[in-house]
């Protein structure tokens, strides 16, 4: 079936450095996607999201990046801060409605002093 | 506001119990979901509803029930648990559906089965 999936489980990252978060999916029907941080404990958080008529979007120090000709999707931190240290998951519509979501496994970003 | 609220937190059952996981929101969302979290596999969709009185199977629905009698909640019931059921289970929820919109988290409820 249709996927979406990480390319890295863990990411380090030094404190103040660009953090990268890739993201790969499978449905190239898929229309909008979503990004998710969730820390330790808690539930996912809305970071941001991107629908398929962008290349680029970006909020407070996030970016996320779409590329459809290889269904790649990309979230940039911008100066990596300790708070920021969680898992992220990307979604995207479950076979093509957005009733439903499948996300990916998730990468853990660690923010090293 | 309170957002979307999971009770209880924390869980032990033994193998053959019921009980009822709740959730509730007070954003007055049409759309609700449950997703239990295991490692290594993601938020896996077990059952949604797209409004009062109305439910659907998601990608892992066996062993889990649900209604949805009211706007605000939508319980999830162990029939008769099993190890298998272990996990972190979340309930979200987003104003409509079928629209491309984001989903509002609880904190999750954390399960085991002996």
């Amino acid at each position: 079936g249709e996927s979406v999936g990480l390319h890295l489980p863990t990411l380090s990252v030094q404190e103040g450095d660009n953090s990268i978060i890739n993201c790969a999916y499978s449905n190239s029907a898929s229309d909008y996607f979503i990004w998710y941080k969730q820390e330790s404990g808690k539930g996912p958080q809305f970071i941001i999201d991107i629908r398929s008529n962008m290349d680029k979007r970006q909020g407070q120090r996030v970016t996320v990046l779409l590329n459809k000709t290889v269904k790649h999707l990309s979230l940039q931190i911008a100066a990596t801060q300790p708070g920021d240290s969680a898992v992220y998951f990307c979604a995207e519509p479950y076979t093509g409605t957005a009733s439903k979501l499948t996300f990916g496994t998730g990468t853990r970003l660690q923010v090293t002093l | 506001n309170a957002g979307v609220t999971q009770t209880p937190k924390f869980q032990v059952l033994k193998t053959g119990q019921s009980m009822t996981l709740q959730c509730a929101q007070d954003m007055n969302h049409e759309y609700m979901s449950w997703y239990r979290q295991d490692p290594g596999m993601g938020l896996r969709l077990i059952h949604y509803s797209v409004g009062a009185g109305i439910t659907d199977q998601g990608e892992v629905p066996n062993g889990y029930n649900v209604s949805r009698s009211t706007t605000e909640d939508f319980p999830l019931r162990l029939l008769s648990a099993a190890p298998s059921q272990t996990s972190v289970y979340f309930c979200a929820s987003r104003p409509r559906p079928g629209f491309n919109q984001p989903q509002h988290f609880g904190d999750g409820t954390r399960l085991s089965i002996l």
